[in-house]
């Protein structure tokens, strides 16, 4: 199985400031025949299931705003948002897709200091 | 717009199978290229995918899970189901379904709001 690290465990940042969330998989998840990078981002926001934000590591998803962003490649890869706002409070998890079975990472969760 | 929407008991009694239904609306299950999946989120923890569904009835298990999972779909519902066999409180968690984007090998961009499922006698 791929294992996905996520890190830091918790963050805490003020308001219009930038958050970082960091993800390591255990092997890489770019797929060589097509050059994509299976790796997602979702958002689960208390009591609500998660939504997808990021697919192939830096697609944003219909609707996500623009201050949300991902980045990396083969192991390594950020969820960053640029000017943290009160809705973005939650709990973040990245996921590969690359191989069966599909793995999501332990989750960050993202509070206002 | 597409719709997910799990059902089942909220409260099963260990040994016992575990059975979920997720009903699909605002499209069909058959019509598309996707596959349809679950996942788990035990309490306070993180989510762990469990198997997934293509219409033509083809399958992928976790195999933490294969052992005690069956998972089928109905058509002519447009629904696809889980059943987790022997459950003990492990199995204790919020049961999501999802579709896939595409094939299997894609994000989850669609997911049910979640059903509780507590294993305990």
């Amino acid at each position: 199985d791929i294992v996905m690290t996520q890190s830091p465990d918790s963050l805490a940042v003020s308001l219009g400031e930038r958050a970082t969330i960091n993800c390591k998989s255990s092997q890489s998840v770019l797929y060589s025949s097509d050059n994509k990078n299976y790796l997602a981002w979702y958002q689960q926001r208390p009591g609500q299931p998660p939504k997808l934000l990021i697919y192939w590591a830096s697609t944003r998803e219909s609707g996500v705003p623009d201050r949300i962003s991902g980045s990396g490649s083969g192991t390594d890869f950020t969820l960053s948002i640029s000017s943290l706002q009160a809705e973005d409070v939650a709990v973040y998890y990245c996921q590969q897709y690359y191989s069966t079975p599909a793995t999501f990472g332990q989750g960050t969760k993202l509070e206002i200091k | 717009q597409l719709q997910l929407q799990e059902s089942g008991p909220g409260l099963v009694r260990p040994s016992e199978t575990l059975s979920l239904t997720c009903t699909v609306s605002g499209g069909s299950i058959s019509s598309s290229s996707y596959y349809w999946g679950w996942i788990r989120q035990p309490p306070g923890k993180g989510l762990e995918w469990i198997g997934s569904i293509y219409y033509t009835r083809t399958t992928y298990y976790n195999p933490s899970l294969k052992s005690r999972l069956t998972i089928s779909v109905d058509t002519s519902k447009n629904q696809f189901s889980l059943k987790l066999s022997s459950v003990t409180a492990a199995d204790t968690a919020v049961y999501y379904c999802a579709r896939h984007n595409g094939g299997f090998y894609s994000y989850m961009a669609v997911w049910g709001k979640g059903t509780t499922v507590t294993v305990s006698s």
